[in-house]
């Protein structure tokens, strides 16, 4: 079947404007993520999803970063007024269900590849 | 201390050797834990999930976690040129959902 699904592949952009990230994940799972794997760096836990609400969104890195998730599917992730150090590779992930402190399998999409200038 | 610790290699290997990856957590109350592999330019792809003490078998891969050492390990036999990847290990920690990576352990099998 199909998997998570991530547009666009890959993004340039001019310092100082907005981006939009969008995941569309694994028809029938409830949970998503959003990750950021950075040169040199490992994967960092962005923010969850469960449904629609987001329990928590503690790696997110700062106000500048925004996600939403709409019908329980979609998911886009923002970024206003990117900087340079927001280039990275962008993940989104989701499971079929999250039970806290347990974790289902999270099963990745090809990523968002952000280059700011 | 980072949350979870790999050996950032590169692991070498000869065709058709046992490579051995490690893992090490400092959440005591961790309960899960996986093994995925990324390949250069591509997203991480499951390799195999752990939730009990001892080992689990798939194929050629082998993971034995050791909750009281707080270890994970992965044993990939008869070693194949298409393994050479980095490995990555996560954890759930902190009793919720998100996954924690250590940074990854290269893996390059030589003929």
């Amino acid at each position: 079947g199909a998997g998570v699904s991530q547009s666009p592949s890959n993004k340039v952009t001019e310092k100082g404007k907005d981006v939009e990230l969008r995941c569309d994940p694994i028809s029938g799972h409830t949970a998503l993520y959003w990750y950021r794997q950075s040169l040199g760096q490992g994967l960092e836990f962005l923010i969850y999803f469960q449904g629609n609400s987001a329990p928590d969104k503690s790696g997110l890195p700062s106000d500048r970063f925004s996600a939403e998730r709409t019908g329980g599917s979609v998911s886009t992730l923002t970024i206003q007024r990117t900087q340079q150090e927001d280039s990275a590779v962008y993940l989104c992930a989701s499971s079929l269900v999250s039970r806290a402190g347990f974790g289902d399998t999270q099963y990745f999409g090809p990523g968002t590849r952000l280059t700011v200038l | 201390q980072k949350e979870v610790e790999q050996n950032s290699g590169p692991l070498s290997v000869p065709e058709g050797a046992i490579a051995s990856l490690n893992c090490t957590y400092s959440d005591r109350g961790s309960q899960s834990f996986f093994w995925y592999r990324q390949y250069s330019g591509k997203s991480p792809e499951l390799i195999m999930f752990i939730y009990s003490n001892g080992d689990k078998e798939d194929g050629r891969f082998t993971a034995q976690l050791n909750k009281a050492s707080q270890y994970v390990s992965l044993l990939i036999r008869d070693s194949q040129p298409s393994d050479s990847a980095t490995y990555l290990c996560a954890v759930i920690t902190g009793g919720g959902n998100k996954l924690t990576f250590g940074t990854g352990t290269q893996l390059k099998v030589e003929l």
